[in-house]
């Protein structure tokens, strides 16, 4: 079936570095992908999408990489902030429509 | 302006009661979709509302779980003789259109506990 998954629960990282964020999907028919950021309490917020026939897209501090060889996915971000710490989840579709399959998530820790 | 809004934002029910949420998306938003998010997991589709197409209902778990859309505005998601194993946050989100590209805006959820 279908499934996207997290390599690691936890990441911590020293505020100013930067942060990688891994995610690994199992339909190789997916073809849109999107970071979302999870705050305590509130609903997942859009973060960056790449469509399956990029490899590399950018945004404000961050940049999501697709390697479909493998089925890997990761989001780099720069400089990594406190108000950056919150669980991190990617997800995917599938065909046209809107349906998001969502992995498990990182949490992202960002000390001071 | 405004986002999506969902209510109750806590909910605490018996097992075997029924229980009601509701989904206020954004204006003019024409897709809706629910998902459920256990304790520490990502989230899970429920059920997809676009327009006046036949619902998804492929991510519903059980006959006990259903939800309704009236045109293109609240939803209800109804869970009935809830079981334990239903706790969890219910989210809704919404979007501009159906398509895989428009971004769905989530609403703050409604954490459902079953005792």
């Amino acid at each position: 079936g279908e499934s996207v998954g997290l390599h690691l629960p936890t990441l911590s990282v020293q505020e100013g570095d930067n942060s990688i964020i891994n995610c690994a999907y199992s339909n190789s028919a997916s073809d849109y992908f999107i970071w979302y950021k999870q705050e305590s309490g509130k609903g997942p917020q859009f973060i960056i999408d790449i469509r399956s026939n990029m490899d590399k897209r950018q945004g404000q501090r961050v940049t999501v990489l697709l390697n479909k060889t493998v089925k890997h996915l990761s989001l780099q971000i720069a400089a990594t902030q406190p108000g950056d710490s919150a669980v991190y989840f990617c997800a995917e579709i599938t065909g046209n429509t809107g349906k998001l399959i969502f992995g498990q998530g990182t949490t992202l820790q960002v000390k001071p | 302006g405004a986002g999506v809004s969902q209510s109750p934002s806590n909910k605490v029910t018996e097992k075997g009661k029924d229980v009601e949420l509701r989904c206020d998306p954004i204006s003019g938003h024409t897709a809706l979709y629910w998902y459920r998010q256990r304790l520490g997991q990502g989230l899970e589709f429920l059920i997809y509302f676009q327009g006046n197409s036949a619902p998804d209902k492929s991510g519903l778990p059980s006959d006990r779980f259903s939800a309704e859309r009236t045109g293109e505005s609240v939803s209800t998601l109804t869970i009935q003789r809830t079981q334990q194993e239903d706790s969890a946050v219910y989210l809704c989100a919404s979007s501009s259109g159906g398509l895989a590209g428009d971004e769905q805006f989530f609403g703050p959820g409604t954490r459902l506990t079953v005792l």
